[in-house]
């Protein structure tokens, strides 16, 4: 098994412009997560999806910050336009079951940089 | 609302010495708990986690954590520290919802530790 799949690795982009992070689940997991990573305000659950339905996105900090979850595999984040203050690492995990008692994996992240 | 604190930013030992990393939450009712490590360059992995049973919980690589209801903790533990051990740790804490959906998995700020060979 590959793993939550997560590109690009490292992003690095201007002000204003639009990006797009992908993830791909585990093969047969049913929920996904995004999840974004500061210095300053540790690990942040941004939305989560159980069966491709969005669950909870009281996380997502404004409008400008979009998910999608298009089949069961596979998911974006998008921030249009995109601020110095997104940079963060950005982090995808999905679980089997959705259940509360499962473990969530995570993929590698992505770096991402807003210049 | 629930929240997750890890009282100690960084921790800095030596090879051999014992391991305790503090965790205390604030939710009431029924939690599920978990602690994941970010080694250098990588993603998170679980390390252990609690959901029901023995309150003494043994993960990998020799980590073992204790959920005290009484005190809201999930302090991680580890008898002797290796130079490989050297990573960030986080505790977790999820509302146990076993009738829906998982809701929302409220993650500390991370422990780091440094450990010197």
């Amino acid at each position: 098994d590959a793993g939550v799949i997560q590109s690009p690795r490292h992003e690095v982009t201007e002000m204003g412009q639009e990006v797009t992070l992908r993830c791909k689940l585990i093969s047969g997991h049913n929920s996904l997560f995004w999840y974004r990573q500061t210095m300053m305000r540790g690990l942040e659950l941004l939305i989560y999806f159980n069966n491709n339905v969005p669950i909870d996105d009281s996380g997502m900090p404004e409008d400008r910050f979009s998910a999608k979850m298009p089949n069961a595999s596979f998911s974006t984040l998008k921030i249009q336009p995109s601020e110095p203050r997104d940079s963060a690492v950005y982090f995808c995990a999905s679980n089997p079951t959705g259940l509360a008692t499962d473990t969530q994996y995570f993929g590698p992240g992505t770096r991402l940089t807003v210049l | 609302a629930q929240s997750v604190s890890q009282h100690n930013h960084h921790v800095i030992l030596s090879e051999a010495a014992s391991l305790e990393l503090g965790c205390n939450y604030s939710y009431g009712g029924t939690v599920n708990l978990f602690w994941y490590v970010q080694y250098p360059g990588q993603h998170l992995q679980l390390l252990l986690k609690y959901f029901s049973g023995d309150p003494l919980v043994k993960g990998i690589k020799g980590f073992e954590a204790e959920f005290i209801k009484s005190k809201f903790s999930f302090n991680l533990r580890k008898p002797s520290v290796q130079w490989s051990d050297t990573a960030e740790y986080f505790c977790a804490v999820i509302h146990a919802n076993y009738g829906g959906s998982q809701g929302n998995l409220i993650f500390g700020k991370g422990t780091k530790l440094s450990v010197k060979p």
